[in-house]
């Protein structure tokens, strides 16, 4: 079985600051890592992916995940965050054996406050 | 391309009451899925199906039923309504089914019981 957990329900922060959301995953054979973004009344996009390889994985708009095997995790990091940031996130984690199901993460509601 | 698309986006229901929710993609995907989301809980899988003709639960399947009407259209159903199954509804697709799962997420469908 695999599980996901997310250590923190809501981070306030102010624009332009660092933020870390901390995601930690279990599973007993190698996985695939997703953070996905929910924007207010909106559906769930990817926002990046791990599935093998680098493991330092990068978005489009400025976020980065680093999966760390040794620690289970795989925290979503921004240097410098915007307004429109404000989100919740998700992080997801499949396997070959869960076939083609993604277990999800409570998420994380990032607020960036002016 | 529409991508996922879900219907209706909103729905009230007296207890007792049943309606089927609505889902088709576009993108020639072979999986589809159903999840609910409420507050604190992140996402869970209610039904879902591999592939066109077959349909499996989810984490959470009881009072629901599904019909993977063709590989486009994947309709859940709520028989008998109850208060519990107020929640946001999410229609999902992905590509192949027993591999990496990046899934395409709809709208939703915020759907409260009274």
């Amino acid at each position: 079985a695999q599980s996901v957990t997310q250590l923190d329900s809501q981070v306030p922060v102010f624009e332009e600051a660092p933020v870390e959301l901390r995601c930690n995953y279990s599973s007993s054979v190698s996985v695939y890592l997703f953070w996905y973004v929910q924007y207010p009344n909106q559906g769930l996009q990817l926002l990046l992916k791990y599935l093998s390889g680098s493991t330092l994985v990068e978005s489009i708009n400025g976020f980065e995940a680093e999966f760390n095997k040794s620690q289970t995790s795989f925290h979503l990091r921004k240097p410098s965050v915007h307004i429109s940031d404000t989100a919740e996130y998700f992080c997801a984690v499949s396997s070959l054996t869960s076939g083609s199901r993604l277990t999800f993460g409570e998420g994380t509601q990032l607020t960036v406050n002016p | 391309n529409a991508g996922v698309t879900q219907t209706p986006k909103f729905q009230v229901l007296k207890t007792g009451q049943s309606m089927t929710l609505q889902c088709a993609q576009d993108m020639n995907h072979n999986s589809m899925y159903w999840y609910r989301q409420d507050p604190g809980m992140g996402l869970r899988l209610i039904y879902y199906s591999a592939s066109e003709g077959t349909t499996d639960k989810g984490e959470v399947p009881n009072g629901y039923n599904v019909s993977r009407l063709n590989k486009r259209e994947f309709s859940l159903r709520l028989e008998s309504a109850a208060p519990s199954q107020t929640s946001v509804y999410f229609c999902a697709s992905s590509e192949i089914a027993g591999n990496y799962n990046e899934q395409f997420f709809g709208p939703g469908t915020r759907l409260t019981v009274l």
